[in-house]
């Protein structure tokens, strides 16, 4: 079974452009997370999706972050316009809640994005 | 608040046994995950454990006690390939929690 998807793996732009980051969930799975990872503050929830659903965007930095899950097998989070402190790597992570389950996370390879 | 504590870095030598701790204190607690990661690399887990007590898996053990927002992942017989950053994960309460990381402890075996 193929694991989750993310694209592109590396990008590079300048402050100021709009920046799209994507993800392919794990088939089946009805959560989907995007987290960001950087040095000082390790892995942090931005938002997360429950069927489609957004559930929680408390830890979406700002109006410049949004995220989109227009069908059970596609997600993008898009940042417009991109600052330099938006500098790290964007991980998507998909699982399947049913009761009694662990409910673990599986994760995509990473988008690291470098703001200059 | 939402904090959970676990050291920055540790070294250890091939072969030997190295415990790595982890505190937390979460607004609910639904379970705690152990997850490792490799430079470059995706998190990928562990281990996970929801009652007190010791969960043994192959050289890897979790340990967790809840009356004292405590956890602590063994490794044993480590080898050179368990160099790689470790993270402590709080699953929030309520059927829907997401899981709340720690920054990592960062593991360096060293022959």
């Amino acid at each position: 079974d193929a694991g989750v998807i993310q694209s592109p793996r590396h990008e590079v732009t300048e402050m100021g452009q709009e920046v799209t980051l994507r993800c392919k969930p794990i088939s089946g799975h009805d959560y989907l997370f995007w987290y960001r990872q950087t040095m000082m503050r390790g892995l942090e929830l931005l938002i997360y999706f429950n069927n489609n659903v957004p559930i929680d965007d408390s830890g979406m930095p700002e109006d410049r972050f949004s995220a989109k899950m227009p069908n059970a097998s596609f997600s993008t989070l898009k940042i417009q316009p991109s600052e330099p402190r938006d500098s790290a790597v964007y991980f998507c992570a998909s699982s399947l809640r049913v009761q009694g389950d662990t409910g673990e996370l599986f994760f995509g390879e990473g988008s690291r994005l470098t703001v200059l | 608040g939402q904090n959970i504590d676990q050291p920055t870095e540790m070294t250890a030598t091939e072969g030997a046994i190295v415990q790595i701790n982890c505190t937390y204190q979460t607004s609910g607690f639904n379970g705690l995950f152990w997850y490792q990661q490799h430079a470059g690399e995706a998190p990928t887990f562990l281990s996970y454990n929801v009652l007190d007590g010791l969960e043994e898996k192959g050289r890897f053990s979790s340990f967790l006690s809840r009356s004292k927002g405590y956890s602590y992942l063994l490794l044993k017989e480590l080898q050179m390939k368990d160099s790689a950053s470790y993270l402590c994960a709080v699953k929030e309460g309520g059927s829907q929690g997401n899981l709340i990381f720690g920054k990592g402890t960062k593991l360096s075996v060293k022959p």
